[in-house]
């Protein structure tokens, strides 16, 4: 069974950059899109990007100029890094198996900006 | 851009009884991009119904998805306890971005 699970730090300062990991197990990262959505806390959920496992990526335009979506398939991982963080950006950030539509995700992390 | 409307906002029903959610698009879309995701609190969204019919690997059939054009549909036929939780629907095509509804809260009455 795929199992897909964030990892990274659950606070960051203002104006530093948010990173996190999502290490996949269970199944291959090769031949997938993969995802990173977020979902600030009692809101809904928001598209930030995606990758292919050849590197290639696309971004939410309202984040592109912050976002950094990277793959490691040689560990099975990918990341997010967001710079210039605020508290808008506190929220659930949550790694999927996809690029549109999501039948795999991991449990979530919450990242906090203060 | 497109928008996806969901209502009601919140849905307060009884186990056993039928519930309707709607999802309403700014602009007609096709109904091949069309899904619908569950969450419970604390956990991740799963997916229910893609192509606005088709149910997802174990979802039960009680669920059950509808719509055309503007206009889509998920019913729960009876609701079990377990089926308490937020609902979202989400549009998704070869376009770079997705878009999803801002959910509606199936509460037990």
């Amino acid at each position: 069974q795929l199992q897909l699970q964030e990892s990274g730090p659950g606070l960051v300062k203002p104006s530093e950059t948010l990173s996190l990991t999502c290490s996949v197990s269970g199944g291959s990262i090769y031949n997938y899109y993969w995802s990173w959505i977020r979902q600030p806390p009692g809101k809904g959920l928001e598209s930030i990007g995606y990758i292919y496992y050849t590197g290639a990526t696309n971004y939410n335009p309202s984040l592109k100029s912050r976002v950094t979506i990277s793959i490691d398939t040689s560990k099975s991982q990918f990341s997010l890094k967001l710079s210039s963080v605020t508290a808008a950006d506190t929220a659930i950030y949550y790694c999927a198996r996809g690029r549109a539509l999501f039948n795999y995700w991991g449990q979530g992390t919450l990242v906090t900006v203060s | 851009e497109l928008v996806l409307t969901q209502s009601p906002g919140t849905l307060s029903l009884s186990p056993g009884e039928r519930a309707t959610l709607s999802c309403r698009a700014s602009q007609s879309i096709s109904s091949s991009y069309l899904a619908w995701y569950q969450q419970k609190t604390g956990q991740a969204p799963r997916l229910l119904i893609y192509a606005t019919s088709t149910r997802a690997t174990g979802i039960p059939d009680r669920f059950s998805g509808s719509g055309s054009g503007t206009d889509f549909t998920l019913t729960i036929s009876r609701l079990e306890p377990e089926d308490f939780a937020v609902y979202y629907c989400q549009h998704y095509d070869n376009s770079p971005m997705y878009t999803f509804g801002q959910g509606t809260k199936l509460e037990i009455k």
